[in-house]
């Protein structure tokens, strides 16, 4: 089945120390976002990619970074976790931009994330 | 910009009972969608139902049905018969055309069905 693809499911990290999340895709969509969420919070979006194209949220700490080498796989860094980046992270996808239901966003199961 | 707000942050239904989850929105966009979403314990966000500002008729996908009234800028999800499985987080989110590259989520509501 065509899906999105998160490993780890679990990410056990010390405090400082570089992790790197992955995500890929076999929907062959434009589009791959990565969401950080927080314990009974709404998903905060972190920033995509509109293919090769990345688009950082205002808000996005710097500590945060992402690569997408091909259209298949998305990865997020975080180049020093702290205690306050223990989170889930979702990776979605979804066709297009628009507000059509080609905006349906496909996610992963996500990665929960622990800082040490 | 686009706003979602979810007033019910948690909710308790019998099972077998209908349940209505409440959304209002805020945008100044002429064309929107907007999405629900499901939120097991498990963690994934699984699409359940889309409804499009333009849309003549009220969405349906099975049991959910989307109650769309946008004069009142409304948008609520009506679950039919519950079941035990249903218990999760639901959020409803909004995107328009201007911010077409992101969606706008509300706070949810967490949704507990009792035996």
């Amino acid at each position: 089945d065509a899906m999105v693809i998160q490993n780890p499911r679990y990410q056990v990290t010390q405090f400082g120390k570089p992790v790197t999340l992955s995500c890929s895709q076999t929907l062959n969509h434009n589009v791959m976002y990565w969401y950080q969420q927080k314990s009974s919070q709404a998903p905060k979006l972190l920033f995509h990619y509109y293919d090769k194209d990345f688009n950082n949220e205002a808000d996005t700490p710097d500590n945060f970074q992402s690569r997408r080498p091909n259209t298949s796989f998305c990865f997020l860094d975080i180049r020093s976790p702290g205690l306050g980046d223990a989170a889930m992270y979702l990776c979605a996808t979804s066709r297009d931009f628009s507000t059509t239901r080609s905006n349906e966003q496909y996610f992963g199961p996500g990665t929960r994330l622990t800082v040490t | 910009a686009q706003k979602i707000t979810q007033t019910q942050p948690g909710m308790f239904v019998q099972e077998k009972e209908a349940v209505t989850l409440d959304c209002t929105y805020d945008t100044s966009d002429p064309s929107y969608g907007l999405f629900w979403y499901k939120q097991p314990s498990s963690g994934e966000m699984i699409f359940l139902i889309y409804q499009g500002s333009y849309d003549q008729q009220n969405a349906t996908e099975g049991r959910y049905s989307l109650n769309f009234q946008k004069a009142r800028k409304s948008a609520n999800l009506v679950i039919s018969a519950s079941q035990l499985g249903d218990s999760a987080m639901y959020f409803c989110a909004i995107v328009g055309r201007r911010g077409a590259q992101k969606l706008v989520f509300g706070q949810g509501t967490r949704l507990t069905i009792n035996p």
